[in-house]
């Protein structure tokens, strides 16, 4: 089946990093997505990733891919109060639900002053 | 501003009425999804449409239905409104059928 599934809260000082961890269950998705939720606003892509790939990154934001778990995380570096949001991860489904993407519960983060 | 366009943003209705949400995709792409979101559901897929074609249904209740139409612009019809159906409706679209998609900003639907 498809699942995935994220913690749903998490909360660190401005400055620290922030790491948020999904793991998801189909091992033959192609692509996994972190998108971004601010309050009343749409779902904003922030970064993908394939799944040959091991790590990507791109400016504060580290994402790691581990297939073998299918354990997928982001890695925000500095995180400013901007960055509190809701962060979604979804992969990409296969086969018959290839046109459709999978999205986890969402990890809402506060970053503290 | 993603591109996606999605009309209304605030819509309050009674419980037994039927809405029409509307999106425009992103200009050049040609599938269009759509998707629910709620407290105690998170985000769920209902339809996907990929020029002019129903590609993919998700957990789509028999009183919704959707189209897409010839301009790529896409309809969700919702009939015979619930209490329940309170919710977040999110358009989407993307090129083809990989790579990420490019959201609206919602449609906040209240059934009272």
């Amino acid at each position: 089946g498809e699942d995935v599934e994220q913690s749903l809260f998490l909360s660190v000082r401005e400055g620290d990093s922030s790491v948020i961890n999904c793991t998801y269950t189909d091992s033959s998705s192609t692509y996994l997505y972190w998108y971004k939720q601010e309050p009343g606003a749409g779902l904003q892509l922030l970064t993908y990733i394939f799944s040959n790939m091991d790590m990507k990154q791109d400016q504060r934001l580290t994402v790691l891919l581990n297939k073998k778990d299918k354990h997928l995380s982001l890695r925000i570096a500095d995180t400013q109060t901007g960055d509190s949001a809701i962060y979604f991860c979804a992969e990409k489904g296969s086969g018959d639900s290839s046109y459709k993407l999978i999205f986890g519960s969402g990890t809402r983060l506060l970053v503290r002053p | 501003d993603s591109g996606v366009t999605q009309t209304p943003k605030h819509l309050i209705t009674a419980t037994g009425q039927r809405v029409t949400l509307r999106c425009s995709p992103r200009s050049g792409d040609l599938s269009v999804y759509w998707y629910q979101q709620s407290l105690d559901q998170g985000l769920q897929f209902l339809i996907q449409y990929y020029n002019g074609e129903e590609r993919a249904k998700g957990n789509i209740l028999e009183r919704f239905s959707a189209q897409q139409f010839p301009d790529l612009h896409s309809e969700l019809n919702l009939s015979s409104l619930e209490l329940g159906d309170s919710a977040l409706y999110f358009c989407a679209s993307s090129v083809g059928q990989g790579g990420g998609y490019t959201f609206g900003s919602g449609t906040r639907l209240t059934v009272v």
